[in-house]
């Protein structure tokens, strides 16, 4: 069974930091490429960014929003995806969710999504 | 970044209808095509993926068409389960605003 737990949430000041982390299985992590999602209360999805696989260069791609403030990265040797979060600002409020699409060959397509964790920034 | 837009914001059909969503890219995304179907309190489900594969479950009632800059999600035979907020995202990138299905 495929799993993703994130961790790491909470309540954050504008301008303070938190690192979130989500912790695969089920799956050969390394070969996926993960992303992170996010959505503030009662509004629509929004893509923060996402990491290939290391065989497919493995570097992080950000949504303008984030760009420069936010970090993605990876553990392949311990299945785990990361997401650093710096300069927060109430805007950055939302559950993050992080999440995959992977590819089973002839047992066709699958997504997956963690539970999401809440990310809360006020002072 | 490439951006995507929906059209309607929302809609509101009755049981058996046939619904059509659009999806517009800002540049030709080929078929890097994905639609998401979220209900309330849920996390998003993939319906389907490179513009119009269905994944393995999802009623045929489904249906994604398009390439380039311009795709669409089709739901025929529209049913009371189907009420939920319809995203296209191009692929493991930027999400459309959404589109809120509600029933007559």
């Amino acid at each position: 069974e495929v799993l993703l737990v994130e961790l790491g949430g909470g309540l954050v000041q504008p301008g303070g930091s938190l690192r979130l982390s989500c912790a695969a299985s089920g799956f050969v992590f390394s070969n996926a490429w993960m992303s992170w999602v996010r959505q503030a209360p009662g509004k629509g999805l929004q893509w923060v960014g996402r990491i290939p696989s290391k065989s497919d260069g493995g570097t992080p791609v950000y949504a303008a929003p984030v760009k420069g403030r936010f970090t993605i990265s990876r553990d392949d040797s311990k299945n785990t995806l990361s997401l650093q979060l710096n300069s927060l600002t109430t805007e950055d409020t939302a559950v993050y969710y992080c999440t995959t699409v992977l590819h089973w060959g002839a047992a066709g397509t699958t997504d997956h999504w963690g539970q999401g964790t809440l990310v809360t920034v006020s002072s | 970044d490439i951006q995507m837009t929906q059209s309607p914001s929302s809609l509101s059909a009755s049981v058996g209808d046939r619904v059509t969503i659009t999806c517009r890219a800002s540049q030709n995304i080929g078929s890097y095509l994905s639609w998401y179907q979220q209900k309330p309190g849920e996390a998003p489900k993939l319906l389907i993926h490179v513009a119009s594969s269905l994944l393995s479950g999802v009623p045929s009632r489904f249906s994604g068409s398009g390439s380039g800059t311009d795709f669409t999600l089709t739901i025929t035979n529209l049913q009371p389960e189907d009420c939920a907020t319809y995203y296209c995202q191009y692929s493991f990138s930027s999400f459309g605003p959404g589109t809120k299905v509600e029933m007559k």
